[in-house]
């Protein structure tokens, strides 16, 4: 089965930065697309941005285009979403999860990393 | 982009009740239709993909129906540990997009 594990969600100041990783136990994981998933406190899930297995293709949520960047480096089997900008309304736990491109749907979900945006 | 309405909002079922949820597309998503189950304190787990097919290890009490614009999540005899709320969500196009969500609620 395989295991995504998340980290580096924190406490940042509104306008800062942060880069999440996403740590993933597949043999296939260069050939798996993949996406992160955020839910603010108390809300609903919202889809922020997926990419193909290759790194090729990324798309973004509106709400986030122009701050967050996804990423992957498929010689560790990790993902990234690299977020920049940082407002009041991006806090939120951030999940990331298989599939979320070439029409798949998210099979498999981490446990998530809180990002808080406060001052 | 695509608006996914959940009706209801929340219910309250009896143990062994039979439960339908129903997920509506502002536009035709094909049978690109996906139902998660967030149980609190939990991610979310996938439990239909294709509007119908179900994930892998999920119990035969859980179906999907529908296509086009309109879905349902029937849950045949609902057991405790279904406690949770219910997400639908389209992977036809960009964005992707889930609706709000349906609480199920033990009686």
């Amino acid at each position: 089965e395989v295991q995504l594990l998340e980290s580096g969600g924190d406490l940042v100041q509104p306008g800062g930065s942060l880069r999440l990783s996403c740590a993933a136990s597949t043999v296939t994981f260069n050939t798996s697309p993949m996406g992160w998933v955020r839910q603010a406190p108390g809300k609903g899930l919202e889809w922020v941005s997926s990419i193909k297995g290759s790194g090729a293709d990324p798309f973004y949520a509106d709400s986030v285009k122009g701050r967050f960047t996804i990423s992957r480096d498929n010689s560790k089997n990790t993902l990234y979403l690299q977020i920049n900008r940082l407002r009041a309304e991006d806090t939120a736990v951030y999940y990331c999860a298989t599939g979320g491109h070439d029409f798949n749907p998210f099979d498999y979900w981490g446990q998530g990393t809180l990002v808080t945006v406060s001052s | 982009e695509v608006v996914m309405t959940q009706s209801p909002a929340a219910l309250s079922v009896s143990p062994g009740e039979r439960l339908t949820l129903s997920c509506r597309a502002s536009e035709r998503v094909s049978s690109r239709l996906a139902w998660y189950q967030q149980i609190p304190g939990q991610a979310p787990r996938l439990l239909i993909y294709g509007a119908s097919t179900r994930a892998t290890g999920i119990p035969a009490r859980f179906s999907g129906s529908g296509s086009g614009s309109e879905f349902t999540l029937t849950i045949s005899s609902l057991q405790s540990e279904d406690l949770a709320i219910y997400y639908c969500q389209q992977y036809s196009s960009w964005p992707l997009t889930f609706g709000g969500g349906t609480k199920v609620e033990i009686k």
